[in-house]
């Protein structure tokens, strides 16, 4: 109940292309929801999050897409650009009402924008 | 603001040896956290303290592995001893979060890379 599942392992998308990578949950008490871009060599960092009472939260050329009924989120990043290669992580945590609130982690995919 | 420091960033022992890894976090951050990444998965929690009280230690393992963190500041995690399959990056991250004040971004280091041979 505690994994997050992350697709696709790998993305090649071209330089202007939309790049999509999805994830799903299933324990039904996380409400945070963020993405992770992380570069050969240095440590995550966050990129965009979302709580599960909006559906969508966009900050420039990154959106996320939330669908609470079916426990799934996805990172759309448009115009994709080479310098966006790196590996993304999607992540769930429970910020409210536990102990912990620790961070878990899909599989990551690795994203590699063709000029 | 600095971000989060560890140190080494890299480190190569022999299995069965020991090994230890710092960590300091963003000032003033109450949470801190272990990760371990291995090559191609994600980074899995080993564990979490907020102030210097340990929260969450339930995928350390304890026989080999331990940390400490002292004053509600820096902290250490030490492998003793270490076996081939603790290669990996060593992440430490750090979060604002005041008790159930909501505020769940964690900042992650560099990390450290561990290759046991």
């Amino acid at each position: 109940q505690q994994q997050v599942k992350q697709s696709p392992q790998s993305l090649i998308v071209q330089k202007g292309g939309i790049s999509i990578i999805n994830c799903a949950y299933e324990n039904t008490a996380f409400d945070y929801f963020p993405w992770y871009q992380q570069f050969p060599g240095k440590g995550p960092a966050l990129l965009i999050a979302i709580r599960p009472d909006v559906s969508e939260k966009k900050e420039g050329r990154f959106t996320i897409s939330f669908n609470k009924s079916a426990k799934q989120f996805s990172l759309h990043i448009m115009d994709s650009q080479p310098g966006d290669s790196a590996t993304y992580f999607c992540a769930a945590s429970r910020s409210y009402g536990g102990a912990t609130n620790k961070l878990i982690f899909g599989t990551g995919t690795l994203l590699a924008v063709q000029p | 603001e600095a971000g989060v420091a560890q140190s080494p960033r890299y480190k190569i022992i022999e299995k069965r040896q020991s090994v230890a890894f710092w960590c300091n976090p963003i000032s003033g951050h109450a949470t801190l956290y272990w990760y371990q990444q291995i090559l191609g998965q994600g980074p899995k929690l080993l564990i979490q303290f907020q102030n210097n009280g340990v929260v969450d230690d339930s995928q350390l393992p304890k026989d080999r592995f331990s940390a400490e963190r002292l004053k509600g500041v820096d902290s250490t995690l030490k492998i003793q001893p270490a076996k081939l399959e603790d290669s990996a990056v060593y992440l430490c991250a750090s979060s604002l979060d005041r008790g159930f004040s909501g505020n769940t971004e964690a900042f992650f280091g560099q990390g450290t890379r561990l290759t046991v041979v």
